[in-house]
């Protein structure tokens, strides 16, 4: 059975930084498309960041020099480093895959949430 | 970045009645097109992928279509299960952007 779990979120001052975590079961994330997308509270689906099975990475405008999106294929976990904070970075994170480049994202973590207030 | 343009935003419907959403690419993304539906309180689900592909378990009342830069999602009747929000996502540019969302309401 497919299954992600985040951890790492929590309440952060602005200009800070934070590393979230993702443990997946299930399947191998190095061969998979891993993403972040993340949704700000009663707001919409916000795509931040992917890492394709080849290890090439992107990242939305919004992130880019700010966010890092890592894996280690030894502990089967997806990482996302955040740094550089700020209040319009608070949301609830999700860790996402699709199995392949045509397939869509069909697996969803529960979701993690980072808040950024002084 | 490709921007993504969902109408309506807001749609209030009945059980039973057909629903079309649009969602519009700012740029040709072929058919690299996902559609989601997300209740509240809960994580997305995948409906449909490349614009017209039925994700395996969703019901058949769901389907996709389009190509290019216009592309709908149908629901043919729709079920008290089905209000919800409904996003479309891009994956044709290294950037996968979403659209701003759709809410089905109760009419």
């Amino acid at each position: 059975e497919v299954q992600l779990v985040e951890s790492g979120g929590g309440l952060i001052q602005p200009g800070g930084s934070l590393r979230l975590s993702c443990a997946a079961s299930g399947f191998a994330v190095s061969t998979n498309y891993m993403s972040w997308v993340r949704q700000a509270p009663g707001k919409g689906l916000e795509w931040v960041s992917i890492i394709y099975s080849g290890g090439n990475t992107y990242y939305a405008d919004s992130v880019k020099g700010r966010f890092t999106i890592s894996r280690d294929n030894s502990k089967n976990t997806l990482y996302l480093q955040m740094n550089s904070l700020r209040a319009e970075d608070t949301a609830v994170y999700y860790c996402a895959r699709a199995s392949s480049y045509v397939s869509g994202t069909s697996n969803w973590g529960q979701g993690t949430l980072v808040t950024v207030s002084s | 970045d490709i921007q993504m343009t969902q109408s309506p935003s807001t749609l209030s419907a009945s059980v039973g009645d057909r629903v079309t959403i649009t969602c519009r690419a700012s740029q040709s993304i072929s058919s690299w097109l996902a559609w989601y539906q997300q209740k509240p309180g809960e994580v997305p689900k995948l409906l449909i992928y490349k614009a017209s592909s039925l994700e395996s378990g969703v019901p058949s009342r769901f389907s996709g279509s389009g190509s290019g830069t216009e592309f709908t999602l149908t629901i043919s009747s729709l079920q008290p299960d089905d209000f919800a929000t409904y996003y479309c996502q891009q994956y044709n540019s290294y950037s996968w952007t979403f659209g701003q969302g759709t809410k089905v309401e109760i009419k």
